[in-house]
Order: structure tokens, then C-alpha cells, then sequence
């Protein structure tokens, strides 16, 4: 399975924009982009994905690098209840998921 | 539609006893995966079924686990002689197949197991 490495930590203040990094220097041709982030206490939820174009959706937007070693998931205007681990996932089509430690994202009222 | 759904939502045993979990998936969701997810570390993989077919069981799933899913609707996770390793939280999600292949997982709440 494909690996990514993203930072295990990250703080914003509320109301700012969040640029959570990820790097995935081994990915294949065919494998899509996910981002899933999971709440305390709850199970993951999905926010975006994307194979090779940039994507924005209500939630957030995915910015892919043109060798696509590289993405981005920018939150617009976080708030409180972004607090959570982000976590970035390579998989091909509807597959598991295999997940990594992700980015705990702290959120400053 | 009312999401993934799990039974139960906690649940403390004594090292050696069986248990077992249940997981509803969304109506018409043909895939439905298991992960487990310790302390810190984020979910891990154990199975999926496609319909009532088990097509990947990880290494992770030791002959003590075992997983059903009669008439391709709820599954059940069984967990046989347990340890204080087991101790985790047993995630459900499920997703529907397009001819795309490209689908999101939808999580349930998870099932917290606590093995004394």
C-alpha cells in the first residue's frame, strides 16, 4: 500500500484559513487522494478526494501538485468544530483504507 | 436514511469470554468493511464483504476473529477468547459500488471494547 507522511500536528485560530500538508512521493497512476477526518469520539468521516485536478466541495477544497507527490486539504475559514485528525489516504477505487497516524488539528478560539 | 449504525456501543469483558458486534450499514450499501483502531494510532483493516462474499481478511484477523454477513445485509464481528489485547475500538463502514469504482466510506460510531 502507498504511504503518506503528514505532520502529526497542526493549530489554527478560528475564523483563519488551514492548509493541512501531505506527502505521498510513491504514488502510483491510479491511485486517488482521499482525505477523512474523525471527531473525538466518533468514527471518520469522509471530506474530499481527488485523482489528478484540484476539488472543492462544501467542506473543503484539494489541492493536488502537477507530479502529484503532494497534496494539500485547505479548510476556507475553520472553526471549533474542525478540531479533529485529518488524515490522508491513498487508495485505488472501493478498496480499504489504510490509514495512517494523520494531523491533529487544534482549533484556537 | 439513518447511517451506519453498531451494537453495541460499549462493552467490558472478562479475558476468555466471547463477544460479538454488530453492524448495520446503510441500506443498499453493498461493501461493508471492519477496522479496529487503538489508542493514538489511526483505524486498521480487518475485513470487507462485497454483498455476502468476505473478500479480504488482513493478517491482523487472527482465527479467534471471525466475521459474517448472512443475506448481504448486517454483519456481526465475533470475537472468540478474548484477550487484553483486543481491547480497541471496532469500527463498521459501508459504501455502495458505482461503475466508477471511486466511492466514499461511511463510518459508523464504532463499538469501544475494554477486555479486563
Amino acid at each position: 500500500d502507498a504511504k503518506t507522511t503528514q505532520p502529526n500536528s497542526m493549530e489554527s485560530n478560528e475564523e483563519e484559513p488551514v492548509h493541512l500538508p501531505c506527502n505521498h512521493s510513491t504514488i502510483s497512476g491510479t491511485d486517488y487522494i482521499h482525505w477523512y477526518r474523525q471527531l473525538p469520539s466518533q468514527g471518520p468521516e469522509y471530506v474530499i478526494h481527488g485523482l489528478t485536478s484540484n476539488v472543492n466541495n462544501r467542506m473543503a477544497s484539494l489541492a493536488i501538485a502537477e507530479d502529484r507527490k503532494s497534496s494539500t486539504l485547505i479548510l476556507h475559514r475553520a472553526t471549533l468544530r474542525d478540531a479533529a485528525v485529518y488524515y490522508c489516504i491513498l487508495s485505488q477505487g472501493a478498496q480499504k483504507l489504510v490509514f495512517g497516524q494523520g494531523t491533529r488539528l487544534t482549533i484556537n478560539p | 436514511d439513518t447511517g451506519v449504525s453498531q451494537d453495541p456501543r460499549h462493552k467490558i469483558t472478562k479475558r476468555g469470554q466471547n463477544v460479538t458486534f454488530r453492524c448495520d450499514p446503510i441500506s443498499e450499501h453493498n461493501r461493508l468493511y471492519w477496522y479496529r483502531q487503538t489508542l493514538g494510532q489511526g483505524p486498521e483493516f480487518l475485513t470487507y464483504f462485497q454483498n455476502e462474499a468476505q473478500l479480504e481478511k488482513s493478517r491482523l484477523l487472527s482465527d479467534r476473529f471471525s466475521a459474517e454477513r448472512p443475506k448481504g445485509s448486517f454483519s456481526t464481528l465475533e470475537i472468540q477468547r478474548t484477550e487484553q489485547g483486543d481491547s480497541a475500538m471496532y469500527l463498521c463502514a459501508s459504501s455502495p459500488i458505482f461503475w466508477t469504482g471511486m466511492v466514499e466510506q461511511y463510518f459508523g460510531p464504532g463499538t469501544r471494547l475494554t477486555v479486563t
